[in-house]
């Protein structure tokens, strides 16, 4: 099993919808939750970061963790076409020295 | 300020060859990484340095050297390239191991070995 799954897609959402993407983690001590974003040919960029249960809003974006299920995902509301990129998962580990990565969902947003 | 840059940006190898990338920051961050990044295999990590002058071995190490020179620069070495190396390599810089902070990447080198 893999550190840090997420579903490859791509998921596809019309403009101006809800776009879900989850992730889910193996290591039950893992106490924060990284979203990063990566438009094509370009390196990630920090979203947001979650450690604590429950919801974390910043603009559109809102990151959900759920530790007794081990997962996290990122709701992106009001979906526009420049939020196509793809969407990684990092967890950090060993004090916070060392990440993993989720593989990363592909967001397609129709105009 | 540049933040976290990288050299070269592409790089076309023989199979048996040799290079070093570069990797140095600019905001006097701590910990420094290296990753690899595969179509559909997301980022793995090559090795990272937590503080200048250690480093430690992350997922796949394997045909892979490093050499933390200073706390600026962390550089990554193919001493015999594959094919199997062929992929893009990002640099990530943080300030230390703490449970709110984020990795500044670099823009990557594509390395292709044929």
């Amino acid at each position: 099993q893999k550190e840090v799954e997420q579903n490859s897609g791509p998921l596809s959402v019309p403009e101006g919808a809800i776009a879900s993407l989850n992730c889910t983690y193996s290591d039950r001590g893992s106490q924060s939750f990284f979203w990063y974003r990566q438009y094509s040919g370009k390196s990630p960029e920090l979203i947001m970061f979650i450690y604590s249960n429950g919801d974390k809003e910043d603009g559109r974006f809102t990151a959900q963790l759920n530790k007794a299920s081990q997962y996290v995902s990122l709701l992106i509301r009001d979906s526009q076409p420049s939020d196509s990129a793809t969407y990684l998962c990092a967890v950090p580990i060993y004090n916070f020295n060392k990440f993993y990565f989720g593989s990363g969902t592909k967001l397609n947003v129709k105009p | 300020n540049a933040g976290v840059t990288q050299t070269p940006k592409f790089q076309v190898l023989k199979t048996g060859q040799s290079m070093t990338l570069q990797c140095a920051q600019d905001m006097n961050h701590n910990s420094m990484y290296w990753y690899r990044q595969d179509p559909g295999m997301g980022l793995r990590l090559i090795y990272y340095s937590a503080s200048e002058g250690t480093t430690d071995k992350g997922e796949v190490p394997n045909g892979y050297n490093v050499s933390r020179l200073n706390k600026r620069e962390f550089s990554l070495r193919l001493e015999s390239a594959a094919p199997s190396q062929t992929s893009v390599y990002f640099c990530a810089s943080m300030v230390a191991g703490s449970s709110n902070e984020e990795q500044y990447f670099g823009p990557g080198t594509r390395l292709t070995v044929t």
